[in-house]
């Protein structure tokens, strides 16, 4: 079957960093997805890694490693506003998008 | 920003119950999607469409329908609300035709059901 997973929770510190890991198993891959979704709001997309290595933007940071099946969500300077859920989304040899259940970030003042 | 509007945002129904929930998006987005969330879930893909006259059934289907008449329309309709129906109901849209198939999902603020 596919499978994506993530912590369930994490906590954080304001202007710390934090790193949100997403391991994940498809039928195929053809992108690996992180969004950011606030309580009750609909998800917002953050970035898109299919190639492996590191992409910045900002203070979000997503890496990908396809030979791993695994990717990570670097959060820099924590402001209040980063909490939220963080989604990991792999679209497999289908093109249909599998999520994972998301992290819930808890920062901490 | 995506221009994505879902109505009703909230909804409250008995069981038995027809319902529809409306999708509309102003982007001119071929494809739309219908996802079911329950809290502290996985979204789990309910319908697709890849355009108009388009539909596809996706891992929840078997309770819903939808319709792609319109572009810009994508409603999905519950024949007969029951309690395992309650959750929140995503919709969303991407701006690619059939050979863009990573492009960034647009979501519509959601609805959230409750059946009696």
């Amino acid at each position: 079957g596919q499978n994506i997973d993530q912590p369930t929770e994490m906590t954080a510190t304001e202007g710390a960093i934090v790193q949100i890991n997403c391991t994940y198993q498809t039928s195929g891959f053809n992108g690996l997805f992180w969004y950011q979704q606030h309580a009750g709001e609909a998800p917002t997309f953050l970035s898109y890694n299919v190639l492996d290595g590191l992409e910045e933007k900002g203070r979000f940071s997503s890496f990908l490693s396809r030979s791993k099946g695994y990717s990570y969500l670097l959060l820099k300077e924590l402001q209040m506003k980063d909490s939220a859920s963080y989604l990991c989304a792999v679209m497999d040899s289908n093109y249909q998008l599998i999520w994972g259940a998301g992290t819930k970030l808890i920062i901490k003042p | 920003e995506a221009d994505i509007y879902q109505t009703p945002r909230y909804l409250v129904i008995g069981t038995g119950k027809k319902i529809t929930l409306e999708c509309s998006q102003t982007m001119g987005h071929d494809k739309m999607y219908w996802y079911q969330q329950d809290p502290g879930m996985e979204l789990h893909l309910i319908h697709y469409s890849y355009g108009v006259n388009s539909t596809e059934k996706g891992d929840l289907s078997s309770e819903s329908t939808v319709s792609r008449i319109r572009t810009e329309h994508f409603p999905l309709t519950l024949e007969s609300a029951r309690p395992s129906h309650t959750s929140q109901y995503l919709c969303a849209s991407t701006p690619g035709g059939l050979e863009s198939h990573t492009d960034t999902q647009y979501f519509g603020p959601g609805t959230r059901l409750t059946v009696l």
